[in-house]
Order: structure tokens, then C-alpha cells, then sequence
């Protein structure tokens, strides 16, 4: 099972929204609606962030979105904050109960 | 509250095991699975497998099929992890998380070091 494909790293100042590309094929992310997105701080462990595509667990702000288009899920940070500065990892439902991650997107903010 | 607390880092020498122990409270064990999930030194995430601590079914990562098990131990709401045949490569943070549905965890372990060097 190879890892989803995101973006090394993205950036963006104060305020502004970035995205986040997650890419796979028609056997994990195109297959089924179970992406998620986990935010992980340094030395911390991964906190969920958005889960079947574009839900969102209580307590996590509505700035964060999500999205899918065929084979590929979309993260959006919208107002971005400093706090936002973090590892960002996809993960998708990839059939006979297995799963796959991406390989992680660090988001800098300027 | 919902809780995963962890065991210790470990450090092994290359051919040995480890089991790690990840104690759940706050909630009601069975009803939920737990997921394991690595982390190499700068590395990303990486999914290991997942056990029902219903029934004890488990599923694992096709690369490490045979090396593996995953088991619980109802009575004291704990997941274990065993990993055999260490190498340097397995070098990473074991993080246990419960699964609440497909692809969602909502609550993770602190994660436990294991180091493996001769």
C-alpha cells in the first residue's frame, strides 16, 4: 500500500486560507468517503482535524475545511493563525479494513 | 475523561522484540478499536494495523504482516503491540489511538520511543 501523496510544505501569512492536496487512487481516497486530516505540533501527538471528507469533530474551529474531488481530498485553513503552524497528515479508508496515510505537509506561517 | 496512556520507551538490539501496552480509561473498552500507528525520527505517520477489542479481529500492514500481533487484554482495558525481529528501521514513536469509525481516531496515546540499535 503506497503512502498518499501530499505536498511537502505550504505556506501562508496571517489571515489568508491555504490548501492541502491529498492524492491517491480509486482503491483508497477515490473509493470511499473515509479521509481524514490530523494536525500534529511538535513532539505531540496527532489531533484530529476533519473526518469522512469534511466533518468536523466538535471543539475544532470552522476554519478548517475539507473537500474531495475523484482521487484527491482537500484540507482548507481558512484566517489562518499562528497556532495553525503544524505537521498536517491525510489518511483515507483504503478497503479490507486497511488504511493509509500521506506522507505529511508542513504548513509554515509566515 | 477518555484516556490512552502508554507504557515506557524501549531500547532493543536488532533480532529482538517489544510489546508495548497502551491502558485505556474514560470510556467503555470494548465498544471501540485501537489503531497503531509509527512514527520514524522526521518521518511521517505510518499505520500499523487495528484490533477490534470487541471480538479481537485484527487487521495489519500488508509490510508487516508476520511480525506483528496486536492483542487486548479486556479485563484491564489495555492493547498490546508486539514487534519481532527488530531492526534499526523500526526505530520510531509507537502511538496507539482508538478508532472510531473507518479512517478516525479520536483520541491517541503519548507515544512510546522504541529504539533499536546494537
Amino acid at each position: 500500500q503506497s503512502a498518499l501523496t501530499q505536498p511537502a510544505s505550504v505556506s501562508g501569512s496571517p489571515g489568508q486560507s491555504i490548501t492541502i492536496s491529498c492524492t491517491g487512487t480509486s482503491s483508497d481516497v477515490g473509493g470511499y468517503n473515509y479521509v481524514s486530516w490530523y494536525q500534529q505540533h511538535p513532539g505531540k501527538a496527532p489531533k484530529l482535524m476533519i473526518y469522512d471528507v469534511s466533518k468536523r469533530p466538535s471543539g475544532v474551529s470552522n476554519r478548517f475545511s475539507g473537500s474531495k474531488s475523484g482521487n484527491t481530498a482537500s484540507l482548507t485553513i481558512s484566517g489562518l493563525q499562528a497556532e495553525d503552524e503544524a505537521d498536517y497528515y491525510c489518511c483515507s479508508y483504503a478497503g479490507s479494513s486497511t488504511l493509509v496515510f500521506g506522507g505529511g505537509t508542513k504548513l509554515t506561517v509566515l | 475523561q477518555v484516556q490512552l496512556v502508554q507504557s515506557g520507551a524501549e531500547v532493543k538490539k536488532p533480532g529482538a522484540s517489544v510489546k508495548v501496552s497502551c491502558k485505556a480509561s474514560g470510556y467503555t473498552f470494548t465498544s471501540y478499536g485501537i489503531s497503531w500507528v509509527r512514527q520514524a525520527p522526521g518521518q511521517g505517520l505510518e499505520w500499523m494495523g487495528w484490533i477490534s477489542a470487541y471480538n479481537g479481529n485484527t487487521n495489519y500492514a500488508q509490510k508487516l504482516q508476520g511480525r506483528v500481533t496486536m492483542t487486548t487484554d479486556t479485563s484491564t482495558s489495555t492493547a498490546y503491540m508486539e514487534l519481532r525481529s527488530l531492526r534499526s528501521d523500526d526505530t520510531a514513536v509507537y502511538y496507539c489511538a482508538r478508532r472510531i469509525a473507518a479512517a478516525e481516531f479520536d483520541y491517541w496515546g503519548q507515544g512510546t520511543l522504541v529504539t533499536v540499535s546494537s
